[in-house]
């Protein structure tokens, strides 16, 4: 079945406590991206990646890091977490081969909760 | 100003109703519009998409661009029940990083 895989689904972590959420997608997809959804603000682009080794920021890039090393993962770094950094992160992919076609497969979502 | 501009609801309707869900925007070199549906606790998934100005219909979804008004609209017909969700637009200038509004919650009471 043709999925993206994040996890945890659930953290709630503390202050400065460096953490990681793994995204994983089996579609053979070029591009991946992280948002994060926040109530009265929608989904905002943390970081995005068009393929191996390159990424590039999106609009809230600041606390975070990412990495794509394979074309099938690419996990979300929070070093030094702060409260700020509570909300739901959605990975996301699509395939570039006939060009950009508006659609993202999205991940089931990553609850985050910093205290 | 935020660049994407979304009414957030809640719209509720009752079935049968014909729904039209809106957006504005300020970048006028957005040319890639999408409508993407997103069921409670699940992640959000492609309604619609149309390239630069137009119109574009699916079954009962209907999705409009009027470029020079800089706002889009999706009008669902003959709604369900089970198109309650939250309704989000989104927007890309070159198809690499979407915008997106805040979403419309949508009930549709039987």
């Amino acid at each position: 079945e043709a999925q993206v895989t994040q996890n945890p689904r659930y953290l709630i972590t503390v202050t400065g406590k460096k953490l990681t959420v793994t995204c994983s997608q089996n579609m053979n997809h070029e591009y991946m991206s992280w948002y994060r959804q926040d109530p009265g603000l929608g989904l905002r682009q943390i970081y995005y990646s068009m393929n191996v080794e390159v990424t590039d920021k999106g609009d809230v890039p600041e606390g975070y890091k990412v990495s794509r090393k394979e074309k099938r993962n690419f996990p979300l770094i929070l070093e030094s977490p702060s409260p700020n950094q509570t909300s739901l992160y959605f990975c996301a992919s699509s395939s570039l081969e006939r060009g950009f076609t508006g659609e993202l497969f999205f991940g089931e979502g990553s609850r985050l909760t910093v205290l | 100003q935020k660049e994407v501009e979304q009414d957030p609801g809640p719209l509720s309707v009752p079935e049968g109703a014909i729904v039209s869900l809106n957006c504005t925007y300020s970048n006028s070199a957005f040319q890639y519009f999408m409508w993407y549906r997103q069921y409670s606790r699940k992640g959000p998934e492609l309604l619609m998409y149309t390239y630069s100005s137009g119109n574009k219909e699916d079954g009962r979804f209907t999705a409009q661009v009027d470029k020079s008004s800089k706002y889009i609209s999706l009008f669902i017909r003959d709604s369900q029940p089970s198109d309650s969700a939250t309704y989000l637009c989104a927007m890309d200038e070159y198809g690499n990083k979407l915008v997106f509004g805040a979403g419309t919650i949508l009930r549709v009471k039987s």
